[in-house]
């Protein structure tokens, strides 16, 4: 039972670079989330999903877009990326009450 | 605009002792809180929540409360133990149904010593 699984672990790009982080969950949960951590910031909302299909932006959509393929599966893409967006990205699903489940994060470095 | 606030970046304590975690919020329709931890190169982890309609919530070494007059949770550990060296996170909701979102604060380093 692997929970919340993020692929890669790390990632250098060069500004401009597109890249995808990859999200699988085995918890069949609903819900799915993409989170930013940076020091100082906390974990910020990227973009979530209900459930298959839906889509909705959090607090700092700007610069990703998200795409839930199926009930295990929410990627995270960066179409043109940028030094803002360093940063450590955490995949989570949610249970039925409020609890999170997280994955193991995503360092990303841009160059 | 920060909603949940942990206003102490670092708090070092000696093994055996009680840590104390705080947090403040600003947003009064939130009304479930949660306490995550997070240790170096992995995702947070649930530790313990509480629901606005309870003031206290226990679990083990872990205690919660919530003095919502105030906007104001804290989390106690007794005793403390080096492994809960880590970073706490503060979150809150306002329950919404299909999917409602966590705001978390900024985090407090605990570092429990010997």
């Amino acid at each position: 039972n692997a929970g919340v699984t993020q692929t890669p672990k790390f990632q250098v790009l060069k500004t401009g670079q597109s890249m995808t982080l990859q999200c699988a969950q085995d918890m069949n949960h609903n819900s799915m989330y993409w989170y930013r951590q940076d020091p100082g910031m906390g974990l910020r909302l990227i973009y979530y999903s209900a459930s298959e299909g839906t889509t909705d932006k959090g607090e700092v959509p700007n610069g990703y877009n998200v795409s839930r393929l199926n009930k295990r599966e929410f990627s995270l893409r960066l179409e043109s990326a940028a030094p803002s967006q360093t940063s450590v990205y955490f995949c989570a699903t949610r249970a039925t009450n409020e609890k999170l489940f997280f994955g193991s994060g995503t360092q990303l470095s841009v160059l | 605009d920060q909603q949940v606030k942990q206003n102490s970046p670092s708090l070092s304590v000696q093994e055996g002792r009680i840590s104390i975690l705080n947090c403040d919020y600003t947003n009064s329709m939130f009304d479930y809180f949660l306490w995550y931890k997070k240790y170096p190169a992995e995702g947070p982890t649930f530790l313990i929540s509480i629901s606005s309609i309870k003031d206290k919530n226990e679990d083990g070494r872990f205690t919660v409360f919530l003095n919502k007059s105030a906007k104001h949770l804290s989390l106690h550990i007794v005793p403390s133990q080096p492994g809960d060296s880590a970073v706490y996170f503060c979150a809150a909701s306002a329950l919404s149904g299909t999917a409602s979102k966590l705001t978390f604060g900024t985090g407090t380093r605990l570092q429990v010593t010997l």
